[in-house]
Protein backbone atom coordinates (compact mmCIF):
# COMPACT_ATOMS: atom_id res chain seq x y z
CA UNK A 1 0.00 0.00 0.00
CA UNK A 2 1.24 3.89 0.47
CA UNK A 3 1.54 6.42 2.76
CA UNK A 4 1.44 9.53 1.83
CA UNK A 5 1.81 12.26 4.06
CA UNK A 6 1.23 16.45 3.75
CA UNK A 7 0.78 19.18 6.19
CA UNK A 8 -2.40 20.06 6.24
CA UNK A 9 -2.44 23.51 5.89
CA UNK A 10 0.12 26.88 5.70
CA UNK A 11 0.18 30.56 5.65
CA UNK A 12 2.62 32.88 3.90
CA UNK A 13 2.82 36.45 2.70
CA UNK A 14 2.52 37.56 -0.89
CA UNK A 15 6.01 38.04 -2.77
CA UNK A 16 7.64 35.37 0.17
CA UNK A 17 9.19 31.93 -0.59
CA UNK A 18 6.83 28.64 0.92
CA UNK A 19 8.33 25.02 0.42
CA UNK A 20 5.11 22.16 1.22
CA UNK A 21 6.83 18.77 1.84
CA UNK A 22 5.80 15.63 0.81
CA UNK A 23 6.73 12.43 2.87
CA UNK A 24 5.68 8.80 1.28
CA UNK A 25 5.86 5.50 1.77
CA UNK A 26 5.20 2.70 -1.03
CA UNK A 27 5.87 -0.44 -2.30
CA UNK A 28 6.22 0.53 -6.09
CA UNK A 29 7.34 4.12 -6.98
CA UNK A 30 6.80 5.33 -10.98
CA UNK A 31 7.09 9.15 -10.00
CA UNK A 32 5.92 11.72 -7.93
CA UNK A 33 3.22 14.65 -9.41
CA UNK A 34 2.25 18.59 -7.52
CA UNK A 35 -0.94 19.29 -8.30
CA UNK A 36 -2.81 22.72 -7.70
CA UNK A 37 -6.36 22.29 -6.63
CA UNK A 38 -9.00 25.58 -5.93
CA UNK A 39 -12.19 24.92 -4.33
CA UNK A 40 -14.53 23.31 -6.33
CA UNK A 41 -12.83 22.75 -9.41
CA UNK A 42 -10.35 20.32 -10.60
CA UNK A 43 -6.90 19.62 -10.04
CA UNK A 44 -4.50 21.57 -12.31
CA UNK A 45 -0.68 19.81 -13.41
CA UNK A 46 2.39 21.78 -12.02
CA UNK A 47 5.10 19.38 -11.99
CA UNK A 48 6.09 15.39 -12.49
CA UNK A 49 9.40 14.13 -10.55
CA UNK A 50 10.76 10.89 -11.35
CA UNK A 51 14.35 10.64 -11.08
CA UNK A 52 16.12 12.86 -7.75
CA UNK A 53 16.74 16.00 -7.91
CA UNK A 54 15.46 19.63 -8.28
CA UNK A 55 12.60 20.71 -11.79
CA UNK A 56 11.93 24.02 -12.13
CA UNK A 57 9.17 25.51 -13.85
CA UNK A 58 8.85 29.43 -13.30
CA UNK A 59 8.34 30.12 -9.67
CA UNK A 60 7.41 26.26 -8.93
CA UNK A 61 10.20 23.95 -8.36
CA UNK A 62 10.17 20.45 -7.25
CA UNK A 63 12.42 18.18 -5.53
CA UNK A 64 12.66 14.47 -5.45
CA UNK A 65 14.69 12.29 -2.95
CA UNK A 66 13.63 8.34 -3.53
CA UNK A 67 16.01 7.23 -1.03
CA UNK A 68 14.08 9.00 1.68
CA UNK A 69 10.89 9.00 0.52
CA UNK A 70 10.40 12.90 -0.14
CA UNK A 71 9.59 15.32 -2.23
CA UNK A 72 8.83 19.19 -1.59
CA UNK A 73 6.85 21.52 -4.01
CA UNK A 74 9.01 25.08 -3.73
CA UNK A 75 6.56 28.24 -4.76
CA UNK A 76 8.49 31.49 -5.03
CA UNK A 77 7.32 35.12 -5.42
CA UNK A 78 4.02 34.53 -4.34
CA UNK A 79 0.69 36.02 -5.25
CA UNK A 80 -2.50 36.05 -3.64
CA UNK A 81 -3.83 33.67 -6.56
CA UNK A 82 -1.55 31.63 -5.42
CA UNK A 83 -3.93 30.04 -2.39
CA UNK A 84 -5.06 27.17 -2.62
CA UNK A 85 -4.72 23.54 -2.14
CA UNK A 86 -1.70 21.67 -3.18
CA UNK A 87 -1.41 17.70 -3.65
CA UNK A 88 1.24 15.68 -3.94
CA UNK A 89 0.21 12.27 -5.43
CA UNK A 90 2.14 8.72 -6.01
CA UNK A 91 2.00 7.06 -9.30
CA UNK A 92 2.13 3.72 -8.33
CA UNK A 93 3.48 0.39 -10.30
CA UNK A 94 -0.21 -0.26 -11.03
CA UNK A 95 -0.33 2.54 -13.36
CA UNK A 96 -3.01 4.62 -10.44
CA UNK A 97 -2.56 8.18 -9.26
CA UNK A 98 -2.92 8.28 -5.35
CA UNK A 99 -3.48 11.68 -3.65
CA UNK A 100 -2.54 12.44 0.02
CA UNK A 101 -4.59 14.76 1.61
CA UNK A 102 -3.61 17.99 0.84
CA UNK A 103 -2.01 21.00 2.01
CA UNK A 104 -3.89 24.22 2.05
CA UNK A 105 -2.08 27.76 1.27
CA UNK A 106 -3.30 30.56 2.56
CA UNK A 107 -1.21 33.75 0.56
CA UNK A 108 -1.68 36.94 2.86
CA UNK A 109 -0.96 40.49 1.58
CA UNK B 1 -3.19 19.29 -25.01
CA UNK B 2 -5.24 16.75 -24.19
CA UNK B 3 -8.99 17.90 -22.26
CA UNK B 4 -11.34 15.83 -20.33
CA UNK B 5 -14.66 16.75 -20.73
CA UNK B 6 -16.98 15.90 -17.57
CA UNK B 7 -20.70 16.61 -16.96
CA UNK B 8 -23.03 17.62 -15.56
CA UNK B 9 -21.22 20.13 -13.93
CA UNK B 10 -23.66 19.64 -10.89
CA UNK B 11 -26.92 17.55 -9.84
CA UNK B 12 -29.34 17.73 -7.74
CA UNK B 13 -31.25 14.79 -7.02
CA UNK B 14 -33.86 13.07 -4.79
CA UNK B 15 -33.01 10.52 -2.41
CA UNK B 16 -33.18 6.99 -3.86
CA UNK B 17 -32.75 8.17 -7.42
CA UNK B 18 -30.01 7.11 -10.03
CA UNK B 19 -27.37 9.80 -11.43
CA UNK B 20 -25.40 8.93 -14.33
CA UNK B 21 -21.83 11.29 -14.57
CA UNK B 22 -20.07 11.42 -18.13
CA UNK B 23 -16.60 11.77 -18.74
CA UNK B 24 -15.14 11.81 -22.08
CA UNK B 25 -11.42 12.67 -23.81
CA UNK B 26 -11.74 15.04 -26.36
CA UNK B 27 -8.73 14.78 -28.78
CA UNK B 28 -7.10 11.42 -27.09
CA UNK B 29 -8.20 7.89 -26.65
CA UNK B 30 -8.41 6.54 -23.30
CA UNK B 31 -8.45 3.14 -22.54
CA UNK B 32 -8.03 3.95 -19.12
CA UNK B 33 -9.55 6.15 -17.14
CA UNK B 34 -10.31 6.65 -13.02
CA UNK B 35 -12.58 8.13 -11.15
CA UNK B 36 -12.17 10.12 -7.74
CA UNK B 37 -14.73 11.39 -5.04
CA UNK B 38 -13.70 14.47 -2.73
CA UNK B 39 -15.60 15.21 0.23
CA UNK B 40 -15.06 19.28 1.55
CA UNK B 41 -11.94 19.82 2.85
CA UNK B 42 -10.31 16.50 1.80
CA UNK B 43 -8.23 15.31 -0.77
CA UNK B 44 -9.12 13.24 -3.82
CA UNK B 45 -10.08 9.60 -3.10
CA UNK B 46 -9.82 6.78 -5.80
CA UNK B 47 -12.95 4.85 -6.27
CA UNK B 48 -12.06 2.79 -9.33
CA UNK B 49 -10.20 2.33 -12.71
CA UNK B 50 -12.26 1.92 -15.70
CA UNK B 51 -11.02 0.13 -18.47
CA UNK B 52 -12.31 -0.23 -22.00
CA UNK B 53 -14.07 -2.99 -22.91
CA UNK B 54 -13.85 -5.17 -19.92
CA UNK B 55 -15.14 -4.73 -16.23
CA UNK B 56 -13.98 -1.51 -14.18
CA UNK B 57 -11.49 -2.41 -10.83
CA UNK B 58 -13.16 -1.20 -7.32
CA UNK B 59 -10.66 -0.03 -4.60
CA UNK B 60 -11.36 -1.42 -1.39
CA UNK B 61 -14.92 -0.08 0.33
CA UNK B 62 -16.38 1.15 -2.71
CA UNK B 63 -19.87 -0.40 -3.69
CA UNK B 64 -19.54 -1.65 -7.20
CA UNK B 65 -23.31 -2.56 -6.78
CA UNK B 66 -23.77 1.12 -5.78
CA UNK B 67 -21.29 2.82 -8.11
CA UNK B 68 -21.61 1.47 -11.95
CA UNK B 69 -18.81 2.21 -14.24
CA UNK B 70 -19.64 1.54 -18.02
CA UNK B 71 -15.93 2.20 -20.32
CA UNK B 72 -18.02 1.12 -23.63
CA UNK B 73 -15.86 3.16 -26.06
CA UNK B 74 -12.52 4.22 -25.97
CA UNK B 75 -13.30 8.18 -25.18
CA UNK B 76 -16.19 7.96 -23.08
CA UNK B 77 -17.04 6.69 -19.58
CA UNK B 78 -19.88 6.48 -16.88
CA UNK B 79 -20.60 6.53 -13.52
CA UNK B 80 -23.84 5.83 -12.15
CA UNK B 81 -24.72 6.47 -8.77
CA UNK B 82 -27.78 4.64 -7.89
CA UNK B 83 -30.36 5.05 -5.28
CA UNK B 84 -28.29 7.96 -4.24
CA UNK B 85 -28.47 8.82 -0.54
CA UNK B 86 -27.65 12.58 1.33
CA UNK B 87 -23.88 11.23 2.47
CA UNK B 88 -23.15 10.02 -1.73
CA UNK B 89 -23.32 13.75 -1.86
CA UNK B 90 -19.80 14.92 -3.04
CA UNK B 91 -17.52 16.01 -5.59
CA UNK B 92 -16.93 13.31 -8.04
CA UNK B 93 -13.80 13.89 -10.72
CA UNK B 94 -12.34 11.57 -13.43
CA UNK B 95 -9.27 11.49 -14.79
CA UNK B 96 -7.73 9.96 -18.10
CA UNK B 97 -4.01 9.03 -18.55
CA UNK B 98 -2.31 10.71 -21.57
CA UNK B 99 -0.48 8.31 -23.70
CA UNK B 100 2.86 9.75 -22.70
CA UNK B 101 2.33 10.18 -18.43
CA UNK B 102 0.23 13.11 -17.63
CA UNK B 103 -3.06 12.85 -16.11
CA UNK B 104 -6.12 15.04 -17.65
CA UNK B 105 -8.86 15.39 -14.77
CA UNK B 106 -12.28 16.64 -15.89
CA UNK B 107 -14.04 19.29 -14.18
CA UNK B 108 -15.60 17.52 -11.73
CA UNK B 109 -19.71 16.87 -10.94
CA UNK B 110 -21.14 18.20 -7.76
CA UNK B 111 -23.87 16.07 -6.50
CA UNK B 112 -26.26 16.59 -3.99
CA UNK B 113 -28.64 14.15 -2.84
CA UNK B 114 -31.81 15.35 -1.14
Amino acid sequence: GQNIDQPTEMTATEGAIVQINCTYQTSGFNGLFWYQQHAGEAPTFLSYNVLDGLEEKGRFSSFLSRSKGYSYLLLKELQMKDSASYLCALYNQGGKLIFGQGTELSVKP
Amino acid sequence: GAVVSQHPSWVICKSGTSVKIECRSLDFQATTMFWYRQFPKQSLMLMATSNEGSKATYEQGVEKDKFLINHASLTLSTLTVTSAHPEDSSFYICSARQPNYGYTFGSGTRLTVV
